[in-house]
């Protein structure tokens, strides 16, 4: 079946233009993350939904990252007037379920976008 | 607050070698503990988990781990590498049902002729 799929791959931006990054994830997984991978380390999280609800926004970095799920699927990642430190690749994940339980914790990932400002 | 550390940025090794990958974490309460892999320009892809029960865990591709707790460590290991094993891998913590996980800053594994 298809897997997580992200759009667009790659996507180079201004400084100071605003972006959007579209993540599909499995069909009736009910999870959703982002996270940002910089160049040489690992994915760091930014951000959770379990179907529309946004659950936890801890990771991320300024008020110019915004995150949407309007209906429980697909997701959006929104970041508003880029900054260099922006420049990393976005990963989208899905899980089944949000609940316990040993397959909620199996985390599917997309291909991810690389994003560069300059 | 948790924290993964993965000991070795860089692994090389030749072909059908073993080989060791080290994960050590930090955290206050109870985790679950993945590896994942990496290929050039891919999404990452589990290569095995640990959430209870058996400390040993076999995963894909030939990979196995072993947490444990005293030494908080879950090292990767495989008794004989291929080419194709040539990635980015990757450990990580959760201590939440819900799955967010942190990760450590990966392990470039190149494995020669």
């Amino acid at each position: 079946g298809a897997g997580v799929s992200q759009s667009p791959r790659y996507k180079v931006a201004k400084r100071g233009q605003d972006v959007a990054l579209r993540c599909d994830p499995i069909s009736g997984h009910v999870s959703l993350f982002w996270y940002q991978q910089a160049l040489g380390q690992g994915p760091e999280f930014l951000t959770y939904f379990q179907n529309e609800a946004q659950l936890d926004k801890s990771g991320l970095p300024s008020d110019r990252f915004f995150a949407e799920r309007p209906e429980g699927s697909v997701s959006t990642l929104k970041i508003q007037r880029t900054q260099q430190e922006d420049s990393a690749v976005y990963l989208c994940a899905s899980s089944l379920t949000g609940t316990s339980g040993t397959r909620a914790l199996e985390q599917y990932f997309g291909p991810g976008t690389r994003l560069t400002v300059t | 607050a948790q924290s993964v550390t993965q000991l070795d940025s860089q692994v090389p090794v030749f072909e059908e070698a073993p080989v060791e990958l080290r994960c050590n974490y930090s955290s206050s309460v109870s985790v679950y503990l993945f590896w994942y892999v990496q290929y050039p320009n891919q999404g990452l892809q589990l290569l095995l988990k640990y959430l209870s029960g058996s400390t040993l865990v076999k995963g894909i591709n030939g990979f196995e781990a072993e947490f444990n707790k005293s030494q908080t460590s879950f090292h990767l290991r495989k008794p004989s590498v291929h080419i194709s094993d040539t990635a980015e891998y990757f450990c990580a913590v959760s201590n939440t049902n819900a799955g967010k996980s942190t990760f450590g800053d990966g392990t470039t594994l190149t494995v020669k002729p």
